[in-house]
């Protein structure tokens, strides 16, 4: 059962460290997606790619967050300063989009908190 | 512009009893649209798709969903809820070809024994 996988599942940082978060999409999908959660904004999404390429990356504040797929079977998102606001649960989805074929395939998430 | 409103943030329903789940939305274009689940502290899952085939679409765990073009609707239902329902759901549309992604705010099922 190919499933999406992300790391950390949890993690508590101080505002201003580094945080990466990590996931590895179902092999043979060639689209991968960003998304954030929190209780006032509900789901929004950051970024994707396709192909390993970004698309999109507009849902994303530019200064303090980046996001890449070094490989197939890797793509990262970075928060560099953290604060307090990143405190959400962060969602990587895969999907194996072509003609007819949108649909996108969830992780567990990684829930940030930034103190 | 394109936009997805689910016009109940909250639902109420008893075991047994069925569920209506309501999504109306916004596009120029042909959309595709799908019902997520989200139970509480997991990642969402597939519920069904809709992608121009047939209107009726048939999903996991009973649930089913009609797309009514004149209505821009594409509402959720479920003949007798079961408690393993009760979670948050959300209708999503996707741009053709464009894979921009827009989610609903989400409605919450609660069911009642």
């Amino acid at each position: 059962d190919a499933r999406v996988t992300q790391t950390p599942r949890h993690k508590v940082t101080e505002m201003g460290q580094e945080v990466t978060m990590r996931c590895q999409p179902i092999l043979g999908h060639n689209t991968v997606f960003w998304y954030r959660q929190t209780m006032m904004q509900g789901l929004e999404l950051l970024a994707y790619f396709r192909n390993r390429a970004p698309l999109d990356d507009s849902g994303m504040p530019k200064d303090r967050f980046s996001a890449e797929m070094p490989d197939a079977t890797l793509a990262t998102l970075k928060i560099q300063p953290s604060e307090p606001r990143d405190s959400a649960v962060y969602f990587c989805a895969s999907g194996p989009f072509g003609t007819g074929l949108y649909e996108q395939y969830f992780g567990p998430g990684t829930r940030l908190t930034v103190t | 512009a394109q936009s997805v409103t689910q016009l109940d943030s909250h639902v109420s329903v008893s075991e047994g009893t069925p569920v209506l789940l309501r999504c109306n939305y916004s596009s120029s274009y042909s959309p595709s649209l799908f019902w997520y689940v989200q139970h509480p502290n997991k990642g969402l899952q597939l519920l069904l798709k809709y992608t121009s085939a047939a209107t009726l679409v048939k999903g996991i765990n009973g649930f089913e969903a009609e797309f009514k073009k004149s209505e821009t609707s594409f509402h959720l239902t479920k003949p007798s809820a079961h408690m393993s329902d009760a979670a948050e759901y959300f209708c999503v549309v996707i741009l053709t070809g464009g894979f921009k992604t827009i989610f609903g705010a989400g409605t919450r099922l609660f069911v009642k024994a």
